[in-house]
């Protein structure tokens, strides 16, 4: 079993739709980062919470530690929000990677 | 744009030749890592440098050698490659070298051994 499971790893929206990706773990960590990979292969940070929520646009990321779970929302999904969406929680001196959810967003 | 460039963005090589790939960070950063990202894997870690000091190596086959010859510039060097190293390689800095510091991502360079 992995260390760092995604739901679900493929996910198809219409534009305008609320999305919801969950990321589950099995180690203890201190922190959590959720990522976003276009096509391409570029990376981009979009949170790193180890508490509570955070609001970042239409993004909007939750983690609870004590359930080791944490969730990324995208309100009113856009086809540009089309990628991979990357859950990589942060274990003693180390980022664990998910294997990804791969979003995309019809007009 | 995330400040963190790399080159080539494609390469293919042949098993018996020797390439690098560049990596250069416009942040002040002081930590910078090398990541491999194969076809439906995740993300594996390779190599930290902090201070251009190497304080990870995450049991990655010596005919990847990483460089940093100082905090804004990263090599990894590749010799005698086989076909299954073939994937994108992706590059990141980030202010200190604790992996819960937020990570600035290079473009990549998407790598093809023949």
């Amino acid at each position: 079993k992995n260390e760092v499971e995604q739901s679900p790893q493929n996910l198809t929206a219409q534009e305008g739709e609320f999305i919801t990706i969950n990321c589950s773990y099995s180690v203890g960590i201190s922190a959590l980062h959720w990522l976003q990979q276009h096509p391409g292969g570029g990376i981009v940070s979009l949170f790193m919470l180890s508490s509570g929520k955070k609001k970042h646009g239409r993004l909007i990321a939750t983690i609870n530690i004590q359930e080791k779970h944490s969730s990324l929302h995208i309100t009113a999904s856009h086809p540009r929000d089309s990628a991979v969406y990357i859950c990589a929680p942060y274990n003693t001196d180390k980022l664990i990677f998910g294997t990804g959810t791969r979003l995309q967003v019809f007009p | 744009e995330t400040g963190v460039t790399q080159t080539p963005r494609h390469l293919v090589m042949g098993m018996t030749n020797k390439k690098s790939l560049k990596c250069e960070q416009h942040l002040g950063h002081n930590a910078m890592y090398w990541y491999k990202q194969s076809a439906k894997k995740p993300l594996e870690l390779m190599f930290v440098y902090n201070f251009k000091e190497q304080t990870e190596n995450n049991s990655v086959p010596s005919r990847f050698s990483p460089e940093c010859p100082n905090s804004s510039h990263l090599f990894l060097h590749l010799h005698t490659l086989q076909p299954e190293d073939s994937a994108l390689y992706l590059c990141a800095s980030s202010q200190g070298g604790l992996a819960g510091d937020q990570q600035f991502f290079g473009p990549g360079t998407r790598l093809t051994v023949l």
